[in-house]
């Protein structure tokens, strides 16, 4: 079976701290994907990789960077971490090209990070 | 840019009441459409899918079809139970920029026995 996995469940930080946040997929996807979940906004993209060492910038990355360094893991990580940056964090994978359009994204259960 | 629209929610029904998610999207070219739900404590998952016009998705006795005419890909279900309960997201996987997903911002349903 399809299996996203998020090193955390719950993770509790401090204001200027430098946060890693790991995810690991099993499936051989090409794409990786970093969102956050706030209420009322839904999902927002901050990164993708669309392959080992590659990566794009989606709709909020400021203050956040990713690593990809093998295919089966990609990282965010918070370089400060600040108050606003409080929320649920969810990593998915997918295939990428062609068909790959028609298929679904596959989402890890989330980080729940708090900032203090 | 790509977007979607969902209904307000939260949305609150009584078991066996009929439900309806509307969703609308604006998107270039002809996107894929998807509803994915999650339940509490969880990720999000695929519920269904449509990728041309007039498709319907159907899953779990929930189904949308994808209506280019009013850009639109609406969630139904014709008897909910108590099990639904979940929060919805309408999303597109744009033919364009690595095929990322632009979703809704969600609708919390919550099915009363």
């Amino acid at each position: 079976d399809v299996k996203v996995t998020q090193s955390s469940r719950y993770l509790v930080k401090r204001t200027g701290e430098k946060v890693f946040l790991e995810c690991v997929q099993d499936m051989d996807h090409e794409n990786m994907f970093w969102y956050r979940q706030d209420p009322g906004l839904g999902l927002r993209l901050i990164y993708f990789s669309y392959d080992v060492k590659m990566k794009e910038k989606g709709d909020i990355p400021e203050g956040y960077s990713v690593s990809r360094e093998k295919k089966e893991r990609f990282s965010l990580i918070l370089e400060s971490a600040s108050t606003n940056q409080t929320s649920m964090y969810l990593c998915a994978s997918g295939v990428s090209g062609g068909t790959g359009g028609n298929q679904p994204q596959h989402f890890g259960d989330g980080t729940r990070l708090s900032i203090l | 840019g790509d977007s979607v629209t969902q209904m307000e929610g939260p949305v609150t029904l009584s078991e066996e009441a009929f439900l309806t998610i509307n969703c609308t999207y604006t998107a270039t070219g002809y996107p894929s459409l998807f509803w994915y739900v999650q339940y509490p404590g969880e990720g999000l998952q695929l519920l269904l899918k449509a990728t041309k016009a007039d498709d319907k998705g159907s899953n779990k006795g929930f189904e949308a079809t994808y209506r280019k005419e009013t850009t639109s890909f609406h969630l139904e279900k014709g008897s909910v139970q108590v099990s639904d309960s979940a929060v919805y997201f309408c999303a597109l996987r744009s033919i364009q920029g690595a095929q990322k997903l632009v979703f809704g911002q969600g609708t919390r349903l919550t099915i009363n026995p």
